[in-house]
C-alpha cells in the first residue's frame, strides 16, 4: 500500500530564512512521482514541484527545491528566502497506479 | 487559457438528499480526478475518469458516483448524503498522457455542507 507521512503539523519560519518541510513515503512501485502542493486559505491547490523516482538530481523550481533521498524514502521540500505570502498549508503527494496519495499537510506560518 | 473550473462554489444540503458537483478541466486535458478534503485533512482520492470511463477508485462507497462527458467535463454525484460528507470537493485535471510525470491542475473546489 502507498502512504505519505508528514510529521510536522505546523511550522514557523522568520521572513527571508529557509525552511524544510518533511515528507516520507512508502510504495512498492518502482516508478512513481512525488509532488508538493501549496494550499492557501482560499482552498485552491497550487502545484509547486515534482520529482520522478528515476530522476537522479533534486528538482528545483525558483525558491523551491525538493531534497529527494530515495533510499530513505524521503522527499523534503526546502523553501529558501521565505516570504509572508508563503504562509499556507503544504501537502506532499505521491502519484502511482493512476491516483494520488496526499499527506496530512504542514501548516507554515512566516513571521515578519 | 481557463484553468479548471468547478460549480457551484458552495452548497448546503440536508441529510439524505442527493447532490451533483460539476467540473470543467483545463483546456487540452482529458483526465479528471475527484478528491474529498475534510477540514484539516489532506485530499482523499475518490475516483478518476479518462475517456468517459472510471479508471481508478479510492475507498469510497457506491453512494459516490461520477460521469465524464465527451467534452471531458465531469460530474460527481453523491446520494443519501451523510453529515460526514461535509467537505471541500476538489476536481483536478491532467495532461493527456499518463505516466509518472502526472502533474494535476486543481480547481477552486466546492464546499459542501450537509445539515
Amino acid at each position: 500500500a502507498q502512504k505519505i507521512t508528514q510529521t510536522q503539523p505546523g511550522m514557523f519560519v522568520q521572513e527571508k530564512e529557509a525552511v524544510t518541510l518533511d515528507c516520507t513515503y512508502d510504495t512498492s512501485d518502482q516508478s512513481y512521482g512525488l509532488f508538493w502542493y501549496k494550499q492557501p486559505s482560499s482552498g485552491e491547490m497550487i502545484f509547486l514541484i515534482y520529482q520522478g523516482s528515476y530522476d537522479e538530481q533534486n528538482a528545483t523550481e525558483g525558491r523551491y527545491s525538493l531534497n529527494f533521498q530515495k533510499a530513505r524514502k524521503s522527499a523534503n521540500l526546502v523553501i529558501s528566502a521565505s516570504q509572508l505570502g508563503d504562509s499556507a498549508m503544504y501537502f506532499c503527494a505521491m502519484w502511482g497506479t493512476y491516483k494520488y496519495i496526499f499527506g496530512t499537510g504542514t501548516r507554515l506560518k512566516v513571521l515578519a | 487559457d481557463a484553468g479548471v473550473t468547478q460549480s457551484p462554489t458552495h452548497l448546503i444540503k440536508t441529510r439524505g438528499q442527493q447532490v451533483t458537483l460539476r467540473c470543467s478541466p483545463k483546456s487540452g486535458h482529458d483526465t479528471v480526478s475527484w478528491y474529498q478534503q475534510a477540514l484539516g485533512q489532506g485530499p482523499q482520492f475518490i475516483f478518476q475518469y479518462y475517456e468517459e470511463e472510471e479508471r481508478q477508485r479510492g475507498n469510497f462507497p457506491d453512494r459516490f458516483s461520477g460521469h465524464q462527458f465527451p467534452n471531458y467535463s465531469s460530474e460527481l454525484n453523491v446520494n443519501a448524503l451523510l453529515l460526514g460528507d461535509s467537505a471541500l470537493y476538489l476536481c483536478a485535471s491532467s495532461y493527456p498522457h499518463g505516466g509518472v510525470n502526472y502533474e494535476q491542475y486543481f480547481g477552486p473546489g466546492t464546499r459542501l455542507t450537509v445539515t
